[in-house]
C-alpha cells in the first residue's frame, strides 16, 4: 500500500517565522502536487513537481522534491495570517490515475 | 471564471433518506474524480470517470453510493439510505490529459450533515 506521510500534523506559529512541511513516502512517485483548502472550501492547487531534485517557488513557499521522487517538502518564510489552512501533498504513481493523498498539516499563523 | 462547480453546497438529512449531489466540471475536462473528505485528513478517494465511463471504484464505497456522468459532462453522486457515518465533505475534481497529467482541479464540496 502506498502511502504519503505529513509533519507535523498540526503547527501554530507567529506571523513573521518560517516554517516547513514535509510529505514522505516509500514510494517513487511521477509527481507531486500541494494543494491548500480553507475551510469549508475545496482544495487548491499550488504546484506541482515532476523532476527529482525540483525545486518551486510561488512568492514566498518554496517547494522542493527530493532527488528520488520520494518525498517533498514546503516552506514558508515569513508566514502571514493569510497563509493559515490546510496544506495537502498528493503524489501520483506511476501505474494508474489515482492520487495518493497525505492526511494534511493544519497550519494557523497568529497575527 | 468557468471552474468546478458542486450543488448543494449544503446538505442536511435524516438517516435513511437518499440524497444526490450534482457537479459539474471544466468544461475541457473528460476526467473527473469524487473523494470524500472528514475533518483533519486528506480526500479519500470513492470514484472516478473518464468522459462518461466509470473507471474506478474505491473498494471501500458502499452499494448505497453511486455515481454517474451521463454525457461524459456534469456528474452525479446518489447516497441511498443515509447513515450518520456518511456525514462529511464530498469533493468533487476535474482534470484533463497534458503534460502534468494528474493535475487536479476542486469543487467547493457539497458538506453532508445526517441527523
Amino acid at each position: 500500500t502506498q502511502l504519503l506521510e505529513q509533519s507535523p500534523q498540526f503547527l501554530s506559529i507567529q506571523e513573521g517565522e518560517n516554517l516547513t512541511v514535509y510529505c514522505n513516502s516509500s514510494s517513487v512517485f511521477s509527481s507531486l502536487q500541494w494543494y491548500r483548502q480553507e475551510p469549508g472550501e475545496g482544495p487548491v492547487l499550488l504546484v506541482t513537481v515532476v523532476t527529482g531534485g525540483e525545486v518551486k517557488k510561488l512568492k514566498r513557499l518554496t517547494f522542493q522534491f527530493g532527488d528520488a521522487r520520494k518525498d517533498s517538502s514546503l516552506h514558508i518564510t515569513a508566514a502571514q495570517p493569510g497563509d493559515t489552512g490546510l496544506y495537502l501533498c498528493a503524489g501520483a504513481p506511476n501505474s494508474n490515475y489515482q492520487l495518493i493523498w497525505g492526511a494534511g498539516t493544519k497550519l494557523i499563523i497568529k497575527p | 471564471d468557468t471552474g468546478v462547480s458542486q450543488n448543494p453546497r449544503h446538505k442536511i438529512t435524516k438517516r435513511g433518506q437518499n440524497v444526490t449531489f450534482r457537479c459539474d466540471p471544466i468544461s475541457e475536462h473528460n476526467r473527473l474524480y469524487w473523494y470524500r473528505q472528514t475533518l483533519g485528513q486528506g480526500p479519500e478517494f470513492l470514484t472516478y470517470f473518464q468522459n462518461e465511463a466509470q473507471l474506478e471504484k474505491s473498494r471501500l464505497l458502499s452499494d448505497r453510493f453511486s455515481a454517474e456522468r451521463p454525457k461524459g459532462s456534469f456528474s452525479t453522486l446518489e447516497i441511498q439510505r443515509t447513515e450518520q457515518g456518511d456525514s462529511a465533505m464530498y469533493l468533487c475534481a476535474s482534470s484533463s490529459p497534458g503534460r502534468i497529467f494528474y493535475e487536479q482541479y476542486f469543487g467547493p464540496g457539497t458538506r453532508l450533515t445526517v441527523t
